[in-house]
């Protein structure tokens, strides 16, 4: 398995555009996580699907925010519109229940300038 | 909200020598996990512990849970260049919540 796997990896847009992260979880898996993480708050839970269904948004900053899993195999986390406060890097993870820790993938660095 | 605080924040150490983080946690938990992250890479899941667990080994990992104080520790022995990375402990929100909320991690780094 190639793991989660998030595109773009790197994303430089400027203030107002709109932003859509991308995320593929590892096939089978049940769960999938966005965070973001920042050198001022850490990591930060933004939200988190079960069986493509959206459990807790809690997280998810504003209304700027919004995230999809429109199937098990695909899901977008979209900023609109993004604003320079949005920079950090996004991570998506995913996991199955019960099983252990999540795998994370790499990323996608977001720089709103 | 992070739910674990790690302590050192950082950690500079020898190779072959060991290294040890803790990590406090507030409220009742599952399972507590740690990860590693190497910079500019994702997390990696090193080791889970469950609640009524006390010990667990994993390779040169060592990882102990006092549930009374609500701490863990991580225990890397003989450690490599290699390790060099940030450590993170994890907890979930207890009863039948999943999700994971991170601590700041603590920075190691092992000198050749």
């Amino acid at each position: 398995d190639a793991g989660v796997i998030q595109s773009p990896r790197h994303e430089v847009t400027e203030m107002g555009q709109e932003v859509t992260l991308r995320c593929k979880p590892i096939s089978g898996h049940d769960y999938l996580f966005w965070y973001r993480q920042t050198m001022m708050r850490g990591l930060e839970l933004l939200i988190y699907f079960n069986n493509n269904v959206p459990i807790d948004d809690s997280g998810m900053p504003e209304d700027r925010f919004s995230a999809k899993m429109p199937n098990a195999s695909f899901s977008t986390l979209k900023i609109q519109p993004s604003e320079p406060r949005d920079s950090a890097v996004y991570f998506c993870a995913s996991s199955i229940q019960g099983a252990g820790g999540y795998t994370f993938g790499s990323g996608t660095r977001l720089t709103v300038v | 909200s992070q739910q674990g605080e790690e302590d050192p924040q950082a950690l500079s150490i020898q190779e072959g020598e060991n290294a040890t983080m803790n990590c406090s946690y507030k409220t009742s938990i599952n399972n507590l996990q740690w990860y590693r992250q190497n910079s500019g890479r994702g997390l990696v899941h090193l080791i889970l512990i469950r609640s009524n667990e006390r010990e667990k080994h994993s390779g040169r990992l060592r990882v102990t849970l006092d549930t009374s104080k609500k701490s863990s520790s991580l225990l890397i022995t003989a450690s490599r260049a290699a390790d060099t990375a940030s450590y993170f402990c994890a907890t979930d929100a207890g009863s039948n919540d999943y999700k994971l909320s991170f601590g700041a991690g603590t920075t190691v780094t092992v000198r050749a």
